[in-house]
């Protein structure tokens, strides 16, 4: 099946600083990719999507200059957490829809702890 | 407004039980509905989809009923076992765009 990986798959940092989170579809091609964002025992929330070579769609109530996503190629969607700080700390998902056949593919997570 | 709704929140069976989680839609729109399975500290796990043309599909242990009348679909989880304790979202699309999830349900099945 389709796989999609993220990487780092956790990271604690200061608060103030930035972090990057790449989304990468390892054996597929993937247009489009879905930022989410999930606090424990809750749904996914929708923070973004990512188009390849166009500005990404936030939703409302995402801060996009706080949440800067860049899709530069077919395979790779990477977020920013800018100036993070400890009610950032969440579970970060990204997930990437086959172009070919619409469903989505999910990475595994990265754990974000800002202290 | 939430886009898809799920139900029960939480569902604990013994070994052998058949676990059933519902979800229901309103936006007759939706064609694509996707169940996933996510276990802790990990990214969600696609199970098993169907499209509003069959009532029904089974994958293994994993069966999706689907109402297009009723706009509901529910999984089935024949022989459960311990190890399928996880949390099931269901979800809901159109034309590949944008997931609508259900908030979940915590599912524990006992030795």
């Amino acid at each position: 099946g389709a796989v999609v990986s993220q990487h780092p798959s956790w990271v604690i940092c200061k608060s103030g600083t930035s972090v990057k989170i790449e989304c990468r579809s390892l054996d597929f091609q993937a247009t489009t990719m879905f930022w989410y964002r999930q606090f424990p025992k809750q749904s996914l929330m929708l923070m973004a999507t990512s188009n390849e070579g166009s500005k990404a769609t936030y939703e409302q109530g995402v801060e996009k200059d706080k949440f800067l996503i860049n899709h530069a190629s077919l395979t790779l969607s990477t977020l920013t957490v800018t100036s993070a700080h400890p009610e950032d700390s969440s579970f970060y998902i990204c997930s990437a829809r086959d172009w070919e056949w619409g469903e989505q593919f999910f990475g595994p997570g990265t754990r974000l702890t800002v202290l | 407004q939430q886009q898809v709704k799920q139900s029960p929140q939480s569902l604990i069976v013994q070994k052998g039980g058949i676990p059933i989680i519902n979800c229901a839609y309103e936006n007759t729109a939706f064609d694509y509905f996707p169940w996933y399975q996510q276990f802790p500290g990990k990214g969600p796990a696609l199970l098993i989809a169907i499209r509003p043309d069959v009532s029904e599909k089974k994958e293994g242990r994993f069966t999706i009923s689907f109402n297009k009348s009723a706009k509901q679909f529910s999984l089935h989880i024949m022989d459960s076992q311990p190890g399928d304790s996880a949390t099931y979202f269901c979800a809901a699309s159109m034309a590949g765009n944008q997931f609508y999830f259900g908030t979940g349900t915590s599912l524990t099945v006992i030795p």
